[in-house]
């Protein structure tokens, strides 16, 4: 089992959709977790990171649900402009700064 | 502030040569990466310095990979001999941790290295 699933896409949503993508990890210790964004042919950057109260970018929404192993990210009113790569991301041990990446869901917002 | 720099940009090489990938990090950053992106994957970690000492490098094919960060700043990442499975973007990335315990600090990745291999 990887240690970090999510569903690989294509997401294809209509400009304005609300779209959710989920990711799920096996190892029960992991500490912290984040979603990265990665452009076509680009480097990853860090989007957000997910608490366990859940967190809120404008029209970005993330959850974590440690008993469940789950988290999950909302797309709200998408633009063009958000069709990328979304990349979940945990890191197991708390002051290591060692990143586990999942494969990405790739999402495409046409007009 | 200057980012994550990294160079060749694109490299073909055929299968059994060398080649070496340079990366200089984010002025400040003790901590650095090497990561191996396969096309359609997510990055994996390869290597990972803190100044000049390796923190981890549990996932580096030390047969033929090799990676060094003297002076604690500049990095290189060495291939020898390549072999067709070692097509992929090779990234830097840095953060500015200097001691251990905290939380995790943002990564910054460089633009990466697309290495064919045939």
């Amino acid at each position: 089992r990887k240690e970090v699933e999510q569903d690989p896409g294509p997401f294809n949503v209509p400009e304005g959709a609300t779209v959710a993508f989920n990711c799920t990890y096996s190892n029960s210790a992991s500490q912290s977790f984040f979603w990265y964004r990665q452009d076509c042919r680009k480097e990853p950057k860090l989007l957000m990171s997910v608490y366990s109260s859940g967190n809120e970018d404008g029209r970005f929404t993330a959850q974590l649900n440690r008993a469940s192993q789950y988290i999950s990210l909302l797309i709200r009113d998408s633009k063009l402009s958000d069709s990328a790569t979304y990349l979940c991301v945990v890191n197991i041990v708390y002051n290591t700064d060692k990143l586990i990446f999942g494969t990405g869901t790739r999402l495409q917002v046409f007009p | 502030e200057a980012g994550v720099a990294q160079s060749p940009r694109y490299k073909i090489i055929e299968k059994r040569q060398s080649v070496a990938f340079w990366c200089n990090p984010i002025s400040g950053h003790a901590t650095l990466y090497w990561y191996q992106q396969i096309l359609g994957q997510g990055p994996k970690l390869l290597i990972q310095f803190q100044n000049n000492g390796v923190v981890d490098d549990s996932q580096l094919p030390k047969d033929r990979f090799s990676a060094e960060r003297l002076k604690g700043v500049d990095s290189t990442l060495k291939i020898q001999p390549a072999k067709l499975e070692d097509s992929a973007v090779y990234l830097c990335a840095s953060s500015p941790r200097q001691l251990a315990g905290g939380p995790t600090d943002t990564q910054y990745f460089g633009p990466g290295t697309r290495l064919t291999v045939l």
